[in-house]
């Protein structure tokens, strides 16, 4: 079955430089890769998402980057603010309709 | 708009005591629907999906169990719980293939 690997597990920036989070992936089948913000004690939402057919895609300071010969992605967030805070969780998704997240990576933005 | 109910938000429960969790969809029809657990400090384990009425696929064996009942409802159960069946309980749906993943707002349930 997929397999994705995050990296780092945990993350330290100064406030307004840039973060990228990386994450590799094993079915060479999986089709779609979105990323999610999760908040202390909330749910997980949907920052951004890529598709295979797809090599990038931004939305104001997050950027999703996607290797598919090398079956890696990436996110980058650039400017870091203060409520950037909290832990990222990238996913890729499988024919089998299920998402396999990463083990996720918790980013703290120094003022 | 579509929106995710779950219910409910927080639960302490004693080891060997039943548990049923509810998930409800609406504003769609035929939405995949999954259950994940989350422990502490830690990543999403896929528990159950359902592509459909009575279509239940099990990811990680253990004392629980998924059913869906309804186009657009999902429940969690378990006959006894574990000590180890603590975590934060998210329910989630997509629709198709390229379908992203809307969390409910999850239930924390805490097994003493």
């Amino acid at each position: 079955g997929e397999n994705v690997e995050q990296h780092p597990s945990t993350l330290s920036v100064q406030e307004g430089d840039s973060a990228v989070i990386k994450c590799t992936y094993s079915d060479s089948a999986s089709n779609y890769f979105p990323w999610y913000k999760q908040e202390l004690g909330k749910r997980p939402q949907l920052i951004i998402d890529i598709r295979s057919n797809v090599g990038e895609k931004k939305d104001q300071r997050i950027a999703v980057t996607l290797n598919k010969t090398a079956k890696h992605f990436s996110l980058h967030i650039t400017e870091t603010q203060p409520e950037d805070s909290a832990v990222y969780f990238c996913a890729a998704r499988t024919g089998a309709q299920k998402l396999v997240f990463g083990q996720g990576t918790r980013l703290t933005i120094n003022p | 708009s579509q929106t995710i109910h779950q219910w409910p938000a927080t639960l302490v429960q004693p080891v060997g005591s039943p548990l049923s969790l509810e998930c409800t969809v609406e504003g769609t029809s035929n939405p995949n629907l999954y259950w994940y657990r989350q422990a502490a400090g830690r990543g999403l384990q896929l528990l159950f999906y359902s592509v459909g009425i009575g279509q239940i696929s099990s990811e990680v064996p253990q004392n629980l169990s998924a059913s869906r009942p309804q186009d657009r409802q999902f429940i969690l159960s378990s006959k006894k719980l574990l000590l180890s069946d603590s975590g934060f309980y998210l329910c989630a749906w997509s629709a198709g293939e390229y379908g992203g993943y809307t969390f409910g707002s999850g239930t924390r349930l805490t097994v003493v």
